[in-house]
């Protein structure tokens, strides 16, 4: 069974700043990689799906890159609103997540 | 437009049986996995298993495989989450999400089921 990695687990910036979270796995995987937001009291929302692809309406600050066990999440500026808990995920496991908060 | 909606909230004891509902609407129900997801009070979340509706063929992650039985009425557009005895351990939000090759694109918006005696 793949696991997943989340680094770091609370990150603290500014609006207006750039974020970069990892999602690291322990295995070689396919391109079916997704991320996830989610803000207290909500259900979780896509962001991205297959390592790269912007989920509808996402904004285009949201970025996904990479390959092979190494994935990363970019926001690009951050918004007041982009201050949540972000999840990667591959087929039925999720990282253990990513605290972004305010600086 | 594509929803999920989730039954209402639980307060139970331990021990009982509890079956709570998640039923589709704006897309073609049949034709997209199902699956369910437990968030324990602040933590992460954990994906239980999946169902095919068309089919029923279901797969569960190996932590809940025979802690819970997932099903699917087609008739009705709706999927089941179920446990035959509950117990405290199983506090949780469970979420309902719909599953394709872009991930889970459509959630609901989640049960509370609390556990206590």
């Amino acid at each position: 069974e793949i696991v997943l990695t989340q680094s770091p687990a609370t990150l603290s910036l500014s609006p207006g700043e750039r974020a970069t979270l990892s999602c690291r796995a322990s295995q070689s995987v396919t391109s079916y990689l997704a991320w996830y937001q989610q803000k207290p009291g909500q259900a979780p929302r896509l962001l991205i799906y297959d390592a790269s692809i912007r989920a509808t309406d996402i904004p285009a600050r949201f970025s996904g890159s990479g390959s092979g066990t190494d994935l990363t999440l970019t926001i690009s500026s951050l918004e007041p609103e982009d201050f949540a808990v972000y999840y990667c995920q591959l087929e039925e496991t999720f990282g253990q997540g990513t605290k972004l908060e305010i600086k | 437009e594509v929803q999920l909606v989730q039954s209402g909230a639980e307060v139970m004891k331990p021990g009982e049986s509890l079956k709570i509902s998640c039923k589709g609407s704006g897309y073609s129900f049949i034709n997209f996995w199902i699956g369910w997801v437990r968030q324990m009070p602040g933590k992460g979340l954990e994906w239980m298993g999946v169902i095919y509706p068309d089919d029923s063929y279901t797969r569960y992650s190996p932590s809940f495989q025979g802690q819970v039985t997932i099903s699917v009425d087609k008739s009705i557009n709706t999927a089941y989450l179920q446990w035959r005895s509950l117990r405290a351990s199983d506090t949780a939000v469970y979420y309902c999400a719909r599953r394709s090759t872009s991930g889970a694109d459509y959630w609901g918006q989640g049960t509370l089921v609390t556990v206590s005696s």
